[in-house]
Formats: structure tokens, sequence, C-alpha cells
């Protein structure tokens, strides 16, 4: 079945700094790929998507590029502030017939960004 | 609009009663999805609808479970009888496509 590994976290880093989050999936179709986001006390919200292979989604600075190639679509952004500390998950959508629509998720990256 | 809305936030039970969680979606929106996140199996589809009609329940964890959808503004999961196992966080989502999904803040639910 479809499946999405993450990194664990947490993952601290210090303002400003590059922020890598990697995330691998695996799908028996064509999956869109969607980064959310969920801030302490608080839903998911969604950070950005990407439908097809070598799209890049993108939203306030953090970006993600679908690779087909490897499976992978990382999380990206180059300069961190302390209000991105939260927890960020990667998760796919296979349209490709067999199991249920909606969301399978990765288990989360904890982010915490220090002054 | 306020974005999707779920009630209570919290919520403590003895284990055997039965709870109700629900969820008013975003207006317009045609699909709604109750996930479940705990600690040890992340974030789990449990149904989804599509007008008002129940799609796929196949997430759903056993038969003390049942989702309603009575109208486009309203939706119910119940659990009966709860056990402490089903202690978690369910999120309630809605969408104006397949995929992806505005999400509420969540029921924390306790089962003790």
């Amino acid at each position: 079945g479809d499946s999405v590994t993450q990194m664990e976290g947490p993952v601290t880093l210090s303002e400003e700094a590059f922020l890598t989050i990697n995330c691998t999936y695996t799908a028996t179709g064509y999956p869109s790929l969607f980064w959310y986001v969920q801030y302490p006390g608080e839903g998911l919200q969604l950070l950005l998507k990407a439908t097809k292979a070598d799209d890049k989604g993108s939203n306030k600075g953090f970006e993600a590029t679908y690779r087909k190639e490897t499976t992978s679509f990382h999380l990206e952004k180059g300069s961190v502030q302390v209000s991105d500390s939260a927890v960020y998950f990667c998760a796919l959508s296979d349209h490709s017939g067999g199991g249920a629509d909606g969301l399978t998720f990765g288990k989360g990256t904890h982010l915490i960004i220090q002054p | 609009d306020a974005g999707v809305i779920q009630s209570p936030r919290h919520e403590v039970t003895e284990m055997g009663q039965e709870v109700t969680l629900r969820c008013k979606p975003i207006s317009g929106h045609d699909y709604l999805f109750w996930y479940r996140q705990t600690m040890m199996r992340g974030l789990e589809l449990l149904i989804y609808f599509n007008n008002n009609v129940p799609i796929d329940d196949s997430g759903m964890p056993e038969d003390r479970f049942s989702a309603k959808m009575p109208n486009a503004s309203f939706s119910t999961l119940k659990i009966q009888p709860s056990e402490p196992r089903d202690s978690a966080v369910y999120f309630c989502a809605s969408s104006l496509a397949r995929v992806g999904g505005f999400f509420g803040q969540g029921t924390r639910l306790t089962v003790v």
C-alpha cells in the first residue's frame, strides 16, 4: 500500500538557518504530494502541494520539488524563523485506483527554531 | 468563513460510555474527511463523505465507530462503547476536491 516516510524529529535549528526535512513515498500510481503544517493547539494547514513530476510547490518561503526518480518531496526553506516552529507532515494522495481517497500521512517532523 | 469547526475541543470520558464528536465543514465544500491522530500510528483516514454520502469507511477501526452526515453542514463521529485505546486527536477536514483539505482544530479525546 501507499506510505510516506519522513525524517524523525525533533529537528532543532537556529534562526536564519537553512532547513531541509526529508520525505520519501511509496505509491502504486502517480500521486499528488503535499506538505501540511500543524502549529501548537491547531489543526493542520496545507502548506504547499505538487501534482506531477518536477512540479515545485512553494509558499511562505518554503518549497518542495516532486522528484519521481527518487520518489521524494523534500521540504526546504532558506532562512527559518522562530515562528516556523511546528510539526510538518508530508502526505500523498494516490488516484490510480485501490485504497481510500483522502491522504496518507507521514508521522510528522517536529521543528524547533531557537532565537 | 470561520473554517472547519469541531466540537468539543477536549473530551474526557469513562470507558464504556458513548462519545459523539461533531464537525461543521466549510460552506460549499462537498468532501468531508475524518482522521485520527495518535503518537503510535500518526494520522489515519477513518472515513470520508462526498455530497453527504459515505464513500469509503475502510479506515474505521471497528464496529464501535460510526459516522453520519445528515446534511451538508454537519457530521458526527460516534464511538460506542468507548475504550482507552480510542484516546487520540480526531480531525475533521473538508474540501472541494478529493485531495487536500482544510482541517479543523481537532478534538482531543481521552478515555479513562
